[in-house]
């Protein structure tokens, strides 16, 4: 199985400032995602990050709000831009699902909290 | 796009007793469905999962059914534990070059009761 690490684990953010989550995995993947789950909810994705071109937004979501990176096959960074208090949520990203044999992984997560 | 619903929201039951929960999905294409365990604090991880050409798939006290052409699946918990206790996520992808997008469930609240 795929090991995938996030940081930083939890941070507490003032409004109104970013910050940039970094995600590693411990082999090369095409494709890596990253979803937010806000307090008490569901898993939502957030976009799909392909190493070498754009990363690929779900409704909902914008680039200039979230930028993402995606500069190897091993590593990726979501940031949260201007954050508020509704930013507060788990960010977590994922690796896998290549192919039908494949199981999806997520990492710890990184738990934000927007003051 | 792809929608999941999953019910029910909150599910209580007495040690040793089963639990089921149940998810139906929209797109017909969708031919991927994993079950995921969130404890508090913790990252969602995965029991279970099925595939579309699999109609059912147990793994000792769980087991997961798939029926494509009503397009629902359901986790199916014999013998429950109180660490069973946790919220658990249902979920669909398309496959293909989305195979690792996921679209959840909106969440069971398991609690078992010793």
């Amino acid at each position: 199985s795929a090991v995938i690490s996030q940081k930083p684990s939890r941070d507490i953010c003032q409004r109104g400032t970013s910050l940039t989550i970094q995600c590693q995995v411990d082999s090369q993947v095409t494709m890596m995602f990253w979803y937010r789950q806000q307090p008490g909810q569901s898993l939502t994705l957030i976009a799909t990050a392909n190493q070498g071109s754009e990363a690929t937004y779900e409704s909902g979501f914008v680039i200039d709000k979230f930028p993402i990176s995606r500069p190897n096959l091993t590593f990726s960074t979501l940031t949260v831009s201007n954050m508020s208090p509704e930013d507060s949520s788990i960010y977590l990203c994922s690796v896998g699902g290549g192919g039908p044999g494949n199981t999806i992984y997520f990492g710890e997560g990184s738990w934000l909290t927007v003051v | 796009g792809e929608n999941v619903e999953q019910h029910p929201s909150t599910l209580s039951v007495q040690e040793g007793d089963s639990a089921v929960i149940k998810c139906t999905y929209s797109d017909s294409a969708s031919n991927y469905f994993p079950w995921y365990k969130q404890e508090l604090g913790k990252r969602p991880q995965l029991i279970i999962d099925i595939r579309s050409n699999v109609g059912e798939k147990k793994d000792q006290r769980i087991a997961v059914t798939l029926n494509k052409t009503a397009k629902h699946f359901s986790l199916h918990i014999t013998e429950t534990q109180p660490e069973d206790s946790a919220v658990y996520f249902c979920a669909a992808s398309i496959g293909g070059t989305s195979y690792g997008k996921l679209t959840f469930g909106q969440g069971t609240i398991l609690t078992v009761h010793p």
